[in-house]
């Protein structure tokens, strides 16, 4: 139980293109899902908190006109990188939270956006 | 806000030795201390947690302590195989939303 997806797992596109990606509660429904960015040999950093049905929260110094974060459903949330630029260039992993009383977060297997 | 500092960056040991990474925590509204193992190139996988009203939890191999008067709790990894590399994560939450530490990467040699 609690399995996180995310897709595509790396990506690879050229500067100045959006990229999309999804991440996916497939065994029970999240209400709350996290993005993290990680740079090589770093901790994980919040990005955002995504909720279903209303608009994500942000951490101070991330632009949310540059990453744009969808939770329409309660098993699905997409993060879009848009114009993307090669300082983007990192391991993108989300996690998903049983429900809001619960600490326990689930991570996805992360996605690889390298930006050309 | 949570300041997490985790020790030691870089841990390698004999295969059989155990492992022992120390973590303390600067927010004594901190309630909920997961533990993550992170194999290259995937996302982190929760091994052990505890909550702030418990001292101590093993499960097979694995153990974490906590002491709350200290702020500080320990990853113990007993009888380690070469499997067991990987960055090891902890992680103090309050609000629901963990604070990690900056990882440990532990190395165990055959």
């Amino acid at each position: 139980g609690a399995v996180v997806s995310q897709h595509p797992s790396w990506v690879i596109c050229k500067s100045g293109t959006s990229v999309k990606i999804e991440c996916r509660s497939l065994d029970f429904q999240a209400t709350t899902m996290f993005w993290y960015r990680q740079f090589p040999k770093q901790s994980l950093m919040l990005m955002a908190t995504s909720n279903e049905g209303s608009k994500a929260t942000y951490e101070q110094g991330v632009e949310k006109d540059k990453f744009l974060i969808n939770h329409a459903s309660l098993t699905l949330s997409t993060l879009t990188v848009t114009s993307a630029h090669p300082e983007d260039s990192s391991f993108y992993i989300c996690s998903a939270r049983l429900g809001a009383d619960y600490n326990e977060q689930f991570f996805g297997p992360g996605t690889r956006l390298t930006v050309l | 806000g949570e300041n997490v500092e985790q020790h030691p960056s870089t841990l390698s040991v004999q295969e059989g030795d155990s492992a022992v990474i120390k973590c303390t925590y600067s927010d004594s509204a901190s309630n909920y201390f997961p533990w993550y193992k992170q194999e290259l190139g995937k996302g982190p996988q929760l091994i052990i947690d505890i909550r702030s009203n418990v001292g101590e939890k093993k499960d097979q191999r694995i153990a974490v302590t906590l002491n709350k008067t200290a702020k500080h709790f320990s990853l113990h990894i007993t009888e380690t195989q070469p499997e067991d590399s990987a960055v090891y994560f902890c992680a103090a939450s309050t609000t629901y939303i963990p604070t990690f530490g900056r990882g440990t990467s532990l190395i165990v040699h055959p």
